[in-house]
């Protein structure tokens, strides 16, 4: 089973529709973070927590919303979601011991589709 | 900001080098490498740190330089495996929030 488990993995909706893409993982870890894909645009930083009572903004956060329900769980939401927030999406995690060394260990993904 | 990274793509040969860099308008902690397959998620390649220190992939080195900002990615007797986009990401912070380029796709033929 994988480390960092995104559901669902893939999911089509409509315009205006509220839709929550789900992260949990098992390593432990107190970081969690949720990237944004783009073809040619790289991954971009949506938001991220450090542990279950900070949660911050990243570069993208307008039209999004997280929870940090859990050490081990951390929710991205599109309270009215609109076809320019189709992408790729990707949750991951970081040990906060291993300092400026500390991968990130990614999810699957999630493929987002709005119609 | 973003990293910018060079080329944007390249294809080489089975048995050819290459190298891709990556260029931050902030002073840097540390440079992260990433290979993404398409449709996959990215895998952990190396990350360099400020003092020298490296962690990661053996048979691919990188190098970093903190007065530029600097880092490259050295890809040596490719191989068809090695194929996919390439992504740097920098951390300017210390606090492991990693920023990353664009990417750079490199493909592999026979």
């Amino acid at each position: 089973d994988a480390d960092v488990t995104q559901t669902p993995r893939n999911r089509i909706t409509k315009t205006g529709k509220r839709i929550m893409l789900e992260c949990s993982q098992t390593k432990g870890h107190d970081r969690m973070y949720w990237y944004r894909q783009d073809p040619g645009l790289g991954l971009r930083l949506i938001y991220y927590s450090f542990d279950v009572k900070d949660i911050n903004k990243g570069e993208i956060s307008d039209g999004y919303s997280v929870s940090r329900q859990a050490q081990a769980k951390f929710s991205l939401s599109l309270e009215s979601a609109i076809p320019n927030q189709t992408a790729l999406y990707f949750c991951a995690t970081s040990d906060p011991l291993a300092g400026a060394a500390g991968e990130l260990f990614f999810g699957e993904g999630s493929r987002l589709t709005v119609l | 900001q973003q990293p910018v990274q060079s080329p944007q793509a390249v294809i080489l040969r089975e048995g050819e080098d290459a190298v891709i860099n990556c260029s931050s308008s902030k002073a840097l902690y540390s440079v992260h490498w990433y290979r993404q397959k398409h449709g996959e998620a990215p895998v952990f390649l190396m990350i360099l740190l400020k003092g020298g220190e490296q962690k990661g992939h053996e048979k691919i080195s990188a190098s970093f330089n903190e007065k530029k900002q600097q880092s490259s990615l050295y890809l040596t007797a490719s191989q068809l495996s090695y194929s996919g986009t390439y992504f740097c990401g920098s951390n300017s912070g210390g606090y492991q929030k990693v920023t990353f380029g664009t990417g750079t796709k490199l493909q592999v033929i026979p």
